[in-house]
């Protein structure tokens, strides 16, 4: 079955940096296309960055552009954001999800379909 | 402020049927498919219904969804006491490139 495990989380002070990872099993990870996603502490979800499956496209929410970079290492099936000036309110449960689609478009049929069950963090001083 | 707009709360009896609205734009619901979500307490999103009322494995048919426009919603019959918990809608945006949610509805069954 699909599963995604998230790692790298824990207690960064503000304009630190932070990787976190995802170890994907149970599905050609190299198929599909990969999400972040995070949620504050007693708030909604937020998406923070998508990447195709090969790689070469990667689009990014405006609250992290600039400071967060996704990538992926499909010979290890592994998904990875890189989190650098870290503000308190990056403080959240981050998500690695999979899509249903390949690739994204405009006007794309896919959509996040599985979840991990995420990694804490908090920056703080 | 989320991109897609829904209720804060819900409620219903057990059996009852209710449904969740959720509000967007040209550029995401009315011309992407909509994703709904429901989260249990303390753990991770899962999907409940998409596109054209396609489920994943093992997702009842208690759940059903409708979009007219840029509006769609999600409809729970046979209401029961394991459905309490928050529930998303999600869709792309052509605009912003990249997938939006709405505030999340806390579903509470009396």
């Amino acid at each position: 079955q699909v599963q995604l495990v998230e790692s790298g989380g824990g207690v960064v002070q503000p304009g630190r940096s932070l990787r976190l990872s995802c170890a994907a099993s149970g599905f050609t990870f190299s198929s599909y296309a990969m999400h972040w996603v995070r949620q504050a502490p007693g708030k909604g979800l937020e998406w923070v960055a998508v990447i195709s499956y090969d790689g070469r496209k990667k689009n990014y929410a405006d609250s992290v552009k600039g400071r967060f970079t996704i990538s992926r290492d499909n010979s290890h099936n592994t998904l990875d954001l890189h989190m650098n000036s870290l503000r308190r309110e990056d403080t959240a449960i981050f998500y690695c999800a999979r899509d249903l689609a390949s690739d994204f478009w405009s006007g794309y049929p896919g959509g996040i379909n599985f979840w991990g069950q995420g990694t804490l963090v908090t920056v703080s001083s | 402020q989320s991109v897609l707009t829904q209720p804060p709360s819900a409620s219903g009896t057990p059996g009852q049927r209710i449904t969740i609205s959720c509000s967007g734009s040209s550029s995401n619901i009315g011309s992407n498919y909509v994703f709904w979500y429901q989260q249990l307490p303390g753990t991770a999103p899962q999907l409940l219904v998409y596109r054209n009322n396609d489920r994943p494995s093992g997702a009842p048919d208690r759940f059903s969804v409708s979009k007219s426009g840029t509006s769609a919603s999600l409809a729970i019959s046979g209401l029961r006491s394991e459905d309490e918990g928050d529930y998303y809608c999600a869709a792309w945006d052509d605009s912003l490139g990249g997938q939006v949610f709405g505030g999340g509805t806390k579903l509470t069954v009396l």
